[in-house]
């Protein structure tokens, strides 16, 4: 079992409508990241929080929009997604954003946009 | 730019046997190097991280070495089992702040029965 947990599994969403992914994570960490993964391809980094401020934004599109509530929650907003945004969507986290310390993954929500 | 490769892309082996795995990247100059697993329609599951002064880690039937000057990292799997099929992503972490954390393509292992 993963201790990061990402709601929901899957969403399949028009490209009109507006959502949210869940990730939570108990361990005390405090950095947080959101990966994007299309098929048979690795993650691509997208966002980053550290201490629960925007670190990284590799340059992402705004039509996803991550959201920091807390130090256990990370959530990314999505509004107005292209068919090509269907991928996987992966949270992790880890200790420390810096220190090199080991992420660790939630399963993904799988993203299907219509 | 940092650039990670991973040869072979997909290898199936029969129960039993060892098998070495290769990760390579351009730029030397890492913070850390880290071995995942990733299972269909899954997350992934961090097996090992080395740490750009070590030169190997271990955990049970899995051992990864680093060579940093020649930009190689190979994750060995002793005695493979049907259930370690997945696929396995070598990623290098370029800075202490993570700005550049890139992930290799991957490689597919099938382990047959």
């Amino acid at each position: 079992d993963t201790e990061v947990t990402q709601t929901p599994k899957h969403l399949v969403m028009g490209m009109t409508n507006k959502k949210s992914l869940k990730c939570e994570q108990h361990m005390g960490h405090r950095a947080m990241y959101w990966y994007k993964q299309k098929a048979k391809k690795p993650p691509e980094l997208m966002f980053v929080y550290s201490y629960e401020k925007l670190s990284i934004n590799e340059s992402v599109p705004s039509r996803f929009s991550p959201e920091c509530p807390n130090s256990s929650l990370l959530n990314l907003h999505l509004h107005a997604l292209q068919p090509e945004d269907s991928a996987l969507y992966l949270c992790a986290s880890s200790q420390k954003h810096f220190g090199g310390q080991p992420q660790h993954f939630g399963d993904g929500t799988r993203l299907s946009i219509l | 730019k940092q650039e990670v490769t991973q040869i072979p892309a997909a290898l199936s082996v029969p129960e039993g046997e060892n098998l070495v795995l290769n990760c390579s990247f351009t730029d030397s100059a890492i913070y850390n190097l880290q071995w995942f697993r990733q299972d269909p329609g899954k997350g992934l599951t961090s097996l090992l991280l080395i740490q750009s002064s070590q030169r190997e880690q271990t955990s049970g039937r899995l051992n990864a070495s680093l060579d940093k000057s020649s930009g190689r990292s190979t994750l060995y799997i002793a005695a493979s089992q049907p259930g370690d099929s997945a696929t396995y992503l070598c990623a290098v972490l370029n800075d202490d702040y993570g700005q550049n954390f890139v992930f290799g393509p991957g490689t597919r292992l099938s382990v047959l029965p």
